[in-house]
């Protein structure tokens, strides 16, 4: 079955700094997706960004990039330029694809993120 | 990112009760639509999954006869918490997915959540 580990709980970064969260997973498929949601006070879910397995070059939105180790099944978030509207649980989600039915997200326990003035 | 409500927002009801709680895909037609319930401080978790015109396909471990799931429209899914108990106490956040075309395929887009409170 597949996972997502998310090893920092909650981690903290000063306005302007850069922060990077790890995720990890673990899936004997090829082919996937990989998502970051925000969870914001409010708890709507939003997307912050997605990668598609087979694609190598890692995803990026505006101030939002992975680093997408495919062989070492990793999937890390680096946020630049951090902003008091950053702060959030960050969840890390896995989705076989496949669309439809099968295409069940697996999310990881969740980074909670500070951002410091 | 994609619309989706979810309505009511909160609800308190009775322990013995039941609780209908709706989710709407307002920018495209979802044959597929899932069911997700977080505890405080938790991740989702996956119950179910909602196929229009068909049966739901739940998750090990959920009562189907507890958590009645139907997808009657390509719009709308409501999930029914039957003889509700303190213990079913949780966000309830729906989401769907996003179609072929839409730019963003095989990316699920989230409701507001339904948060609720068995007295």
């Amino acid at each position: 079955a597949q996972t997502v580990t998310q090893s920092q709980p909650e981690m903290s970064v000063q306005e302007a700094e850069t922060v990077t969260l790890s995720c990890t997973y673990d899936t004997s498929e090829s082919d996937y997706y990989l998502f970051w949601y925000k969870q914001p006070p409010s708890r709507q879910m939003i997307l912050v960004i997605r990668q598609e397995a087979y694609k190598q070059q890692n995803a990026t939105e505006n101030r939002f990039s992975v680093n997408f180790q495919k062989a070492a099944k990793s999937f890390s978030l680096k946020i630049s330029d951090s902003q008091l509207g950053d702060a959030a649980m960050y969840f890390c989600a896995y989705s076989p694809g496949g669309g439809g039915a099968t295409n069940k997200l697996i999310f990881g326990t969740g980074t909670l993120l500070a951002v410091q003035p | 990112g994609a619309v989706v409500s979810q309505h009511p927002s909160r609800v308190i009801c009775k322990s013995g009760t039941s609780v209908k709680i709706e989710c709407r895909s307002l920018d495209f037609q979802a044959t597929t639509m899932f069911w997700y319930r977080q505890f405080p401080k938790q991740s989702l978790m996956l119950m179910a999954t909602s196929n229009e015109g068909s049966k739901a396909t739940y998750e090990q471990g959920v009562e189907k006869d507890k958590f009645l799931i139907n997808h009657a429209s390509l719009t709308l899914s409501t999930l029914t918490v039957t003889s509700a108990h303190p213990e079913d106490s949780s966000f309830y956040i729906c989401s769907v997915e996003a179609p072929a075309g839409w730019g963003t395929r095989e990316t699920q887009y989230f409701g507001p959540g339904t948060r609720l409170l068995v007295l």
